[in-house]
């Protein structure tokens, strides 16, 4: 089945420093991706939905210009938090929707990322 | 605003029972509906889905209740296995291929 590799699986980063995660979608073209913040214990909350070719669509509350995402190939998206802070800690996935028709997502594994 | 609720936090099931975790949503555009089975610092597995147009769906020992009437929706896992144990979360979606809300989760444990 469709398969969306992410990586870094956990990072631990300085404060202030940016950190950049992938999603690669393999075996399947994803011109849509969707990027999700869990903190312990609560919900997945949507970020942004990238599209490839076009800027990210980002959700109430969520600053764009600290949230960076790219989305420069039909395989490739990427999730960069800049100018990170201990309060960006948290687990971060992204998600494919199936685009052949079906009414799945296939989500990566997701990144743990905590500033220190 | 929590369009996607799940009222029980967690949940206790003997093994071998039924266990059954529900979800209400508020968004009448919501038109599609997923669960999935999450473990800590992983990603969601998905585990069944259904459409608007329907009001069950059965896969295994998996079956989702839909009732539109009332917006809300039901997971039965029956019989419960230990490997069961895990947080659940419930999704919906305006139509495919668009962005899952997600509900707030709840954690099942089955005990033996």
């Amino acid at each position: 089945g469709a398969v969306v590799s992410q990586h870094p699986s956990w990072v631990i980063c300085k404060s202030g420093t940016s950190v950049k995660i992938e999603c690669r979608s393999l075996d399947f073209q994803a011109t849509t991706m969707f990027w999700y913040r869990q903190f312990p214990k609560q919900s997945l909350m949507l970020m942004a939905t990238s599209n490839e070719g076009s800027k990210a669509t980002y959700e109430q509350g969520v600053e764009k210009d600290k949230f960076l995402i790219n989305h420069a190939s039909l395989t490739l998206s990427t999730l960069t938090v800049t100018s990170a802070h201990p309060e960006d800690s948290s687990f971060y996935i992204c998600s494919a929707p199936d685009e052949t028709g079906g009414l799945g997502y296939t989500f990566g594994s997701g990144t743990r990322l905590t500033v220190v | 605003d929590q369009q996607v609720k799940q009222n029980s936090p967690s949940l206790s099931v003997q093994e071998g029972r039924i266990s059954i975790l529900n979800c209400d949503y508020t968004n009448s555009m919501f038109d599609y509906f997923l669960w999935y089975k999450k473990y800590p610092a992983e990603g969601p597995t998905f585990l069944i889905s259904i459409s608007s147009i329907k009001d069950k769906n059965e896969d295994g020992r998996f079956t989702v209740f839909l009732n539109k009437s009332a917006k809300h929706l039901s997971l039965h896992i029956v019989p419960s296995q230990p490997g069961d144990s895990a947080v659940y979360f419930c999704a919906a979606s305006p139509g495919t291929a668009s962005k899952l809300t997600f509900g707030t989760g709840t954690r099942l444990q089955v005990t033996l």
